[in-house]
């Protein structure tokens, strides 16, 4: 079954303590994506990839790391976590983010404390 | 830049009426334009896009098409169902060397009553 995936779907941490949240397609798509959502501000691009070792910003970057070492996987690594990172996050994949859909993620819910 | 505006939310309609949530949009160029819906709590799915000017996309009922002159895309449905009642996301995509961001309006809650 094509598939974006992500873990953990919830979790809570504490200012300060590094994180990653792993995304994997398994449609080998060239593009990938990060977004937050939040209430009242709709989604919002954090960074964005468009094959293996290119990666771009987003309009909300900062605070954020991504890296795109295989096709597949698009982890989110939060250095430092802040309250203000607290946000539901999509990953997201497409053969093409032009014309082709795309196939988002359960969603994993970050509440930093 | 790109932006995309959605009316606000929620609405709240009854079975079987006429649904229709607005869209417009600036960018420049021929972007792309797409309505994703996001059922509670999942993620999103694409529901219907169309690429260039007079386009019209449909899918599940629903209909949009692409107004260039007016630059907008509105949602319409002729007669919701209870099983409709979701989040709305309007978005586009204006493509072009280094350019692969999807904006996204903020989203229209519908809730759709018996």
């Amino acid at each position: 079954e094509a598939q974006v995936t992500q873990n953990p779907r919830y979790l809570i941490t504490v200012t300060g303590k590094k994180l990653t949240v792993t995304c994997s397609q398994n449609m080998n798509h060239e593009y990938m994506s990060w977004y937050r959502q939040d209430p009242g501000l709709g989604l919002r691009q954090i960074y964005y990839s468009m094959n293996v070792e290119v990666t771009d910003k987003g309009d909300v970057p900062e605070g954020y790391k991504v890296s795109r070492k295989e096709k597949r996987n698009f982890p989110l690594i939060l250095e430092s976590p802040s309250p203000n990172q607290t946000s539901l996050y999509f990953c997201a994949s497409s053969l093409s983010v032009s014309t082709d859909t795309q196939y988002f993620g359960p969603g994993t819910r970050l509440t930093v404390l | 830049g790109n932006s995309v505006t959605q009316m606000e939310g929620p609405v709240t309609l009854s079975e079987e009426a006429f649904l229709t949530i607005n869209c417009t949009y600036t960018a420049t160029g021929y972007p792309s334009l797409f309505w994703y819906v996001q059922y509670p709590g999942e993620g999103l799915q694409l529901l219907l896009k169309a690429t260039k000017a007079d386009d019209k996309g449909s899918n599940k009922g629903f209909e949009a098409t692409y107004r260039k002159e007016t630059t907008s895309f509105h949602l319409e449905k002729g007669s919701v169902q209870v099983s409709d009642s979701a989040v709305y996301f309007c978005a586009l995509h204006r493509g072009g060397a280094g350019s692969y961001q999807l904006t996204f309006g903020k989203g229209t809650k519908l809730s759709v009553i018996p």
